[in-house]
């Protein structure tokens, strides 16, 4: 595998079921990112974790809960969903390097219907 | 708080015709900017990206963009247009913060047709 892969590409579920969305990166990376791309909006920071710490919330409901264990996974798990929750969950990786910024790499995303 | 707007939701170009994607950018200091492309399905792919230096940047697939400080712009161009070029582009500005990991806000997105 390289890049940054995410699993499962598509998942359905109820709104009283849990489930979790996996993202690796196979890049040697440090930090790894949640974002969320709805219809009607622009792509949205969930959250940030730097070196495996958490270091951004970005105002996430709770029943989003993220996990990193290390710096090359990161879980996002999901219990009592709605609708509008429906959308396309994209992880990203980058380096974390002192002294300058460098971008971002993109998975394929988690495409996520909540019915 | 930075911002990014795309005024084009839609632009639709002949194949082999030239392309400018615009991009406005709000933000306080020197920004990260960045141009992302992301097919049907698919993740974003980095086309390019701005961090100072030269303020006309070079890409893949052929794309440039040229950041004007004056006018918060990051405008992505291509000569000449190919059929495998539709797909929706977004344009992205980062802060940083000095070693902390920071996450990208992006703009809504410029969905591009290309016509044969």
């Amino acid at each position: 595998e390289t890049g940054v892969t995410q699993t499962p590409r598509h998942l359905v579920m109820g709104m009283t079921n849990k489930k979790s969305l996996k993202c690796e990166q196979h890049l040697g990376h440090n930090a790894m990112y949640w974002y969320k791309q709805s219809a009607k909006k622009p792509l949205e920071l969930m959250f940030v974790y730097n070196f495996k710490e958490q270091t951004e919330n970005n105002s996430v409901p709770s029943r989003f809960s993220p996990e990193c264990p290390n710096s090359s996974h990161l879980f996002l798990h999901l219990h009592t969903l709605q609708p509008e929750d429906s959308a396309l969950y994209l992880c990203a990786s980058s380096q974390l390097t002192s002294g300058s910024y460098n971008e971002q790499f993109f998975g394929p995303g988690t495409r996520l219907t909540v019915l | 708080a930075q911002s990014v707007t795309q005024p084009d939701i839609h632009i639709t170009v002949s194949e082999g015709a030239s392309l400018e994607l615009r991009c406005n950018y709000s933000y306080g200091a020197t920004p990260y900017l960045f141009w992302y492309v992301q097919s049907p399905g698919q993740g974003l792919q980095l086309l390019l990206k701005y961090f100072s230096g030269d303020t006309l940047v070079q890409g893949i697939k052929g794309f440039e963009a040229e950041f004007k400080r004056s006018q918060s712009s990051f405008n992505l161009r291509k000569p000449s247009v190919h059929w495998s070029d539709a797909a929706e582009y977004f344009c992205a500005v980062a802060t940083y913060s000095g070693g902390g990991a920071d996450g990208l806000t992006f703009g809504k997105g410029t969905h591009l047709i290309i016509q044969p």
